[in-house]
């Protein structure tokens, strides 16, 4: 069991390109959980899958980020036409059912120029 | 929707005793969390509370009151590397988690 893992640790862009961050949760995790956060935040919920589900998507994301978590083990979210905005920490968690504690990788530091 | 209340920021000495406060407001209660997360890192799992109660885990205590919407982390015997923020998140039927926005403690010595 090596954790969370998540690629890649930071990643700089302009804006406008399209940016994509993988997830690979601990193994037989069958739930998966993205986030957001900024400075002086806590993490923000984007999206959340069992398996291979989405079961919820924020109704705070645009249509400009979408993920997938295709045979239900790692997962991809990705942000198209990136904003100034989008610049923040995306977490990723997984836990092994709905009623035990998220287990979060390191992140990824997405920088927007 | 949820609303969850925590002091911004708190400082303590060094082997004292320190008490995180959480309000919550949600619809469909399954569970309070909390995590530990030091500048630039990932949050760590401390500890939860599903029923009415205290549970203690080692130096670290939390309680919950689900009639009053509320929760605390008890920190005993401080040490500097405790200084980080303390994040309470609180889980719902749908298995979904929504977090405060951190208490960052810092230990003096």
């Amino acid at each position: 069991d090596t954790g969370v893992s998540q690629d890649p640790r930071h990643k700089i862009t302009k804006r406008g390109q399209n940016v994509t961050f993988r997830c690979d949760p601990i193994s037989e995790h069958n739930r998966l959980y993205w986030y957001r956060q900024t400075l002086g935040q806590g993490p923000e919920f984007l999206t959340y899958f069992q398996n291979e589900a989405q079961l919820e998507k924020s109704r705070l994301l645009s249509d400009r980020f979408s993920a997938e978590r295709p045979k239900g083990s790692f997962s991809t979210l990705e942000i198209q036409r990136t904003e100034q905005g989008d610049s923040a920490m995306y977490l990723c968690a997984s836990s092994d059912s709905a009623n035990q504690p998220q287990h979060f990788g390191d992140g990824t530091r997405l920088s927007i120029l | 929707g949820q609303n969850i209340d925590q002091p911004t920021e708190m400082t303590a000495t060094e082997g004292a005793i320190v008490q995180i406060n959480c309000t919550y407001q949600t619809s469909g209660f399954n569970g309070l969390f909390w995590y530990q997360q030091h500048a630039g890192e990932a949050p760590t799992f401390l500890s939860y509370n599903v029923l009415d109660g205290l549970e203690e885990k080692g130096r670290f205590s939390s309680f919950l009151s689900r009639s009053k919407g509320y929760s605390y982390l008890l920190l005993k015997e401080l040490q500097m590397k405790d200084s980080a923020s303390y994040l309470c998140a609180v889980r719902t039927n749908a298995g979904k988690s929504t977090f405060g926005d951190g208490t960052t403690l810092t230990v003096k010595p």
